[in-house]
């Protein structure tokens, strides 16, 4: 298995819902990553968690809560979110502690309502 | 010094032509570049990438070229075919950095 998994593919929420993100991969990496990507943008990263624990968080506001509850798994926890949160958000993997060798997925579209 | 600077923002290339993007980087501790491709509502997807030890790297139809000296690298892509038509984006990291450092994109069309 040599892809990374996101569920759902596309979420519609409103300002006061809670929703989660999901992404799973299968290839041993123990380093992954929360990625927002807005239109015609590059990819910003959000978060890195490296075996299981947070290590990185680029000041991302607090409606965006990470998880990471085994190797394999990474949620995103969303919260009382605006409008300019609706973007595309990424999970990536890497087998080694850094960016040689990142795998993305597809993503989650994001409309907030 | 993190950034990668990228160029064309976009590009029209004919059937069977050759695209080209160029990217340029500041920071010398970097030592993989890779290139992404894109397309729309997609996730990037690796494409090729390159340490600064070799000056090209030829996958298929793909190829990068590296100046260690000007600090440059660039995409060739030979005989460019519609189905190539998608956003690319350079990057560049160092070992043991976590983060991957995107330029700022170029979207490829080509026309047939």
């Amino acid at each position: 298995d040599t892809e990374v998994t996101q569920t759902p593919k596309h979420l519609v929420m409103g300002m006061t819902n809670k929703k989660s993100l999901k992404c799973e991969q299968h290839m041993g990496h123990r380093a992954m990553y929360w990625y927002k990507q807005k239109a015609k943008k590059p990819p910003e990263l959000m978060f890195v968690y490296s075996y299981e624990k947070l290590s990185i968080n680029e000041s991302v506001p607090s409606r965006f809560s990470p998880e990471c509850p085994n190797s394999s798994l990474l949620n995103l926890h969303l919260h009382a979110l605006q409008p300019e949160d609706s973007a595309l958000y990424l999970c990536a993997s890497s087998q080694v502690q850094g960016g040689y060798g990142y795998t993305f997925g597809s993503g989650t579209r994001l409309t907030v309502v | 010094q993190q950034q990668v600077k990228q160029s064309p923002q976009s590009l029209i290339v004919q059937k069977g032509g050759i695209s080209i993007i160029n990217c340029a980087y500041e920071n010398t501790a970097f030592d993989y570049f890779p290139w992404y491709q894109q397309f729309p509502g997609k996730g990037p997807a690796l494409l090729i990438a390159i340490r600064p030890d070799v000056s090209e790297k030829k996958e298929g139809r793909f190829t990068i070229s590296f100046n260690k000296s000007a600090k440059q690298f660039s995409l060739h892509i030979m005989d460019s075919q519609p189905g190539d038509s998608a956003t690319y984006f350079c990057a560049a990291t160092s070992f043991g950095n976590e983060k991957l450092t995107f330029g700022t994109g170029t979207r490829l069309t080509i026309i047939p």
